[in-house]
């Protein structure tokens, strides 16, 4: 299975970046990586995806490890709407995505 | 803007009660799915559909069913509902690619309780 790890809890201070991290080791050759969040109540929502060059978008950043096992998603100034819980997730066979329990962010004012 | 909807945002059944969650999407996708989302377990794949009339067991099947009979419905049945199946229910869809690299739309989840 192509399952991530990431640490269940991190916290931030508003302005300042953040650097989520997960681990990936079992990442296959044509696997993307993607980030999704989910702000409470509601349904998760896209944040990035790459490959394996990094990725830039309005929302966040995409660090890629060199082989691939890991990745960093980079918010460059936190606010407190960016408090949410971050998904990594490894596509898999059959167009499924696997979630895991993903990142619980706080950011602190 | 893209959407993705669900019929209910919370519901309470009965134990032995049918159960249908519908989900309808306005973007022409071809995927569907329908997750659950359990505190500590994240959100797991229950079933999923490439197409009109096909679907695809997810990781979690047992105890529910699904129909797709027009592309922008997608249809998540309980036959029997069971206290074990209380949770949150989010549908998604995506379009088809060839790639690996699409963007899966949410709906804002079904908060189902069974008692």
């Amino acid at each position: 299975d192509a399952k991530t790890t990431q640490p269940n809890s991190m916290e931030s201070n508003e302005e300042e970046p953040v650097h989520l991290p997960c681990n990936h080791s079992t990442i296959s050759g044509t696997d993307y990586i993607h980030w999704y969040r989910q702000l409470p109540s509601q349904g998760p929502e896209y944040v990035i995806h790459g490959l394996t060059s990094n990725v830039n978008n309005r929302m966040a950043s995409l660090a890629i490890a060199e082989d691939r096992k890991s990745s960093t998603l980079i918010l460059h100034r936190a606010t407190l709407r960016d408090a949410a819980v971050y998904y990594c997730i490894l596509t898999r066979a059959g167009n499924q995505f696997y979630f895991g329990t993903g990142t619980s962010l706080t950011v602190i004012p | 803007d893209v959407k993705v909807t669900q019929s209910s945002r919370y519901l309470v059944k009965r134990t032995g009660e049918k159960v249908f969650l519908e989900c309808v999407q306005d973007m022409d996708h071809e995927n569907m799915f329908w997750y659950r989302q359990d505190p500590g377990l994240g959100l797991r794949l229950i079933y999923f559909s490439y197409d009109v009339k096909m679907k695809e067991k997810g990781d979690i099947p047992e105890g529910y069913s699904v129909s797709r009979e027009k592309k922008e419905r997608f249809s998540l049945i309980l036959e029997s509902a069971s206290t074990n199946q209380t949770s949150m229910y989010l549908c998604a869809s995506s379009p088809r690619t060839a790639l690996r690299s699409y963007e899966q739309y949410f709906g804002p989840g079904t908060r189902l309780t069974v008692t």
